[in-house]
């Protein structure tokens, strides 16, 4: 597609339910890369996959998240158990590839655990 | 441990005058100086970028400024347009990701 799509745009999940998110980044862009945005907050890094391997997770900020991209291309970010404190939006953006900066976001999705 | 900083929240700014953005840095390895222009409910967009090795760069109406000495980068906007009103976020980059800073909201009023 001609943006990075994420799914769903909003999602409301109870506290310990599991939650999945969806990002579709741009055809071809090898680079994907998933942040977490709390309110009043500047994005903030999680995890990062070079095709399908995920190449740095450092700021997962704990064992509850998970995220995958198999086949080099849509990659899911999964919550185990939400908490309140996992309330944010979570932005996806892709590159063409390792080096480049010119990333290009999705519009997230907006997590409200309640 | 916050590496990118954006000490002003708000910014607000008249119609035609000059926006002046501030962001310190703490990295001296970042390789690239991007800023990001976020209305609500999307994601951020790029807007310019500089390289460590340039202390100037300008597009049309926007100019970002780098002083390496100082760790200090600026994004001016002139004339400032209200359509600009958003949020700025001041973003590094170092290897393969980007770190942001917390992000600076402009309102341009007429």
């Amino acid at each position: 597609g001609a943006g990075v799509s994420q799914s769903p745009r909003y999602k409301v999940a109870k506290r310990g339910q599991d939650v999945a998110l969806r990002c579709d980044p741009i055809s071809g862009h090898v680079s994907l890369f998933w942040y977490q945005q709390a309110l009043g907050q500047g994005p903030e890094f999680l995890t990062y996959f070079q095709n399908e391997a995920q190449l740095d997770k450092s700021g997962l900020p704990s064992d509850r998240f998970f995220a995958e991209r198999p086949e080099g291309s849509v990659s899911t970010l999964k919550i185990q158990r939400t908490q309140q404190e996992d309330s944010a939006v979570y932005l996806c953006a892709s590159s063409p590839g390792p080096g480049s900066y010119g990333y290009t976001f999705g519009s997230g999705t907006r997590l409200t655990v309640v | 441990d916050q590496q990118v900083k954006q000490n002003s929240p708000s910014l607000s700014v008249q119609e035609g005058r000059i926006s002046i953005l501030n962001c310190d840095y703490t990295n001296s390895m970042f390789d690239y100086f991007l800023w990001y222009k976020k209305y609500p409910a999307e994601g951020p967009t790029f807007l310019i970028s500089i390289s460590s090795i340039k202390d100037k760069n300008e597009d049309g109406r926007f100019t970002v400024f780098l002083n390496k000495s100082a760790k200090h980068l600026s994004l001016h906007i002139v004339p400032s347009q209200p359509g600009d009103s958003a949020v700025y976020f001041c973003a590094a980059f170092n290897t393969d990701k980007l770190i942001f800073g917390t992000g600076t909201r402009l309102q341009v009023f007429p």
